[in-house]
């Protein structure tokens, strides 16, 4: 089965400009996670959609960033001026969404961002 | 969130039984553990969970004391496609959505 895809999985980006990451949730997931993973370290949380609107973005760095899910599907994660600290791979998940419950995410490959 | 402690490496063969002890000694009552493996350029796959005893599925095994405050992750006769980053989280995961990686602990599988 199609399991949690990402776009592109490579992005060189020069300082300063802008960029945005497509996130494919696996179909029937209502729930879809942000994470930022850096050289050597675990992921980061960056921002909690249950379906189309953000439940929680407390680790989003800073307001360059901001994330959509419109149709409570595909969602997209946007950067602005991106800086070099941004370098980094931006990892999707997704979840059934269901409360009280052991809710496992599923990871998508993630994308490789470079800002030169 | 429950701070968790585990090695940065391990070294193991072929065939060989991987051991990976999971320190978190202020795990609340609510809490799960659980386990994730990450391959070099995927994201990373739930392994196992669980929350006291033993829990064993096709992939591992999970010892848990019954003071809960460490775990042990069992991973039987590895293989070199079993190399990857081991993480060992804790939360209560019915309501927290946030997963707290650590750094992990690299594993690396030797013919």
């Amino acid at each position: 089965g199609a399991g949690v895809s990402q776009t592109p999985s490579n992005k060189v980006t020069e300082k300063g400009k802008y960029v945005e990451l497509r996130c494919d949730p696996i179909s029937g997931h209502t729930a879809l996670y942000w994470y930022r993973q850096s050289l050597g370290q675990g992921p980061e949380f960056l921002i909690y959609f249950q379906g189309t609107g953000a439940a929680d973005d407390s680790g989003l760095p800073n307001d360059r960033f901001f994330a959509v899910r419109p149709e409570g599907s595909v969602s997209t994660l946007k950067i602005q001026r991106t800086e070099r600290g941004d370098s980094a791979v931006y990892l999707c998940a997704s979840s059934w969404g269901t409360s009280g419950d052991l809710d496992t995410q599923y990871f998508g490959p993630g994308t490789r961002l470079t800002v030169l | 969130l429950a701070k968790t402690t585990q090695p940065i490496s391990m070294d193991s063969y072929e065939g060989q039984e991987v051991n990976i002890t999971c320190s978190h000694n202020n795990i609340a009552t609510n809490d799960y553990i659980t386990w994730y493996q990450q391959f070099p350029s995927q994201g990373p796959r739930f392994i196992i969970q669980g929350y006291k005893t033993k829990v064993t599925n096709e992939v591992a095994s999970l010892f848990i004391p019954a003071d809960r405050k460490s775990s042990t992750l069992s991973l039987p006769r590895v293989s070199l496609s079993d190399t990857a980053v081991y993480y060992c989280l804790v939360g209560d995961i019915s309501n927290d959505y946030k997963l707290s990686f650590g750094a992990g602990t690299t594993v690396t599988v030797r013919a």
